[in-house]
């Protein structure tokens, strides 16, 4: 069975900190996906990033990057020089490969909260 | 495009009414999906749909849930009788075929239907 951990719950920092949001998950499967949504409070859930087991390269999207580590079965995401439109539920995600459906199992959602 | 629409955005009724959601997907994506989320379960996968087939409906809570795709731009979710519990954010979502397109996995959510049942 599929798993996806998010252990934080909450956090909060002030505008400009930099913040990462864990997420850790457990497969079977040897080729998988991984994403990333943000939930803004007007409770829309917006794709971030995918990425396959074959790639293990970082990316990074402006102030935004992502480290998957296969050794460790995380895929944490970071945000630099957080400003307060972050606010938002972010939810880690993964998908089986196989198949032509992806059905995504979520973590439970880190809170992120940006003050000034 | 539109993107994954979604109605109505809330609802209240009354333990044991009847509730229907609608959702029409993106034109040209081939799978759709129901999810549901919860403070206590986060976000669960009821159903999904693919060419308007039900693939697996595991995830459908109990027989007073059921799920429709009468054609590709159409699904309707309804809840008969509905009960308290039933509460939560009823989220729909759409993808293209990935075995058809490449990077097709991505998943396209609606807005949500926030249903309160009293």
């Amino acid at each position: 069975a599929q798993k996806v951990t998010q252990a934080q719950t909450e956090i909060s920092v002030v505008e400009k900190e930099d913040v990462t949001l864990d997420c850790v998950y457990e497969t079977r499967d040897t080729t998988y996906y991984l994403f990333w949504y943000k939930q803004p409070p007007s409770g829309e859930l917006v794709f971030l990033i995918r990425r396959n087991s074959f790639d293990e390269q970082n990316e990074i999207s402006g102030r935004y990057s992502w480290n998957f580590q296969k050794s460790t079965s995380s895929f944490n995401f970071t945000i630099t020089a957080s400003q307060v439109v972050d606010s938002a539920v972010y939810f880690c995600a993964l998908s089986e490969a196989e198949g032509a459906a992806s059905k995504l199992t979520f973590g439970t959602g880190t809170r992120l909260q940006v003050t000034l | 495009d539109a993107g994954v629409i979604q109605s109505p955005r809330h609802e209240v009724t009354e333990m044991g009414q009847e509730v229907t959601l609608r959702c029409k997907p993106i034109s040209g994506h081939d799978y759709l999906f129901w999810y549901r989320q919860t403070m206590m379960r986060g976000l669960e996968l009821l159903i999904y749909f693919n060419n308007n087939v039900p693939i697996d409906d595991s995830g459908m809570p109990e027989d007073r849930f059921s799920a429709k795709m009468p054609n590709a731009s159409f699904s309707t979710l309804k809840i008969q009788p509905s009960e308290p519990r039933d509460s939560a954010v009823y989220f729909c979502a759409s993808s293209p075929d990935r075995g058809r397109v490449a990077g097709a996995n991505v998943l396209t959510f609606g807005a949500g239907s926030r249903l309160t049942v009293l």
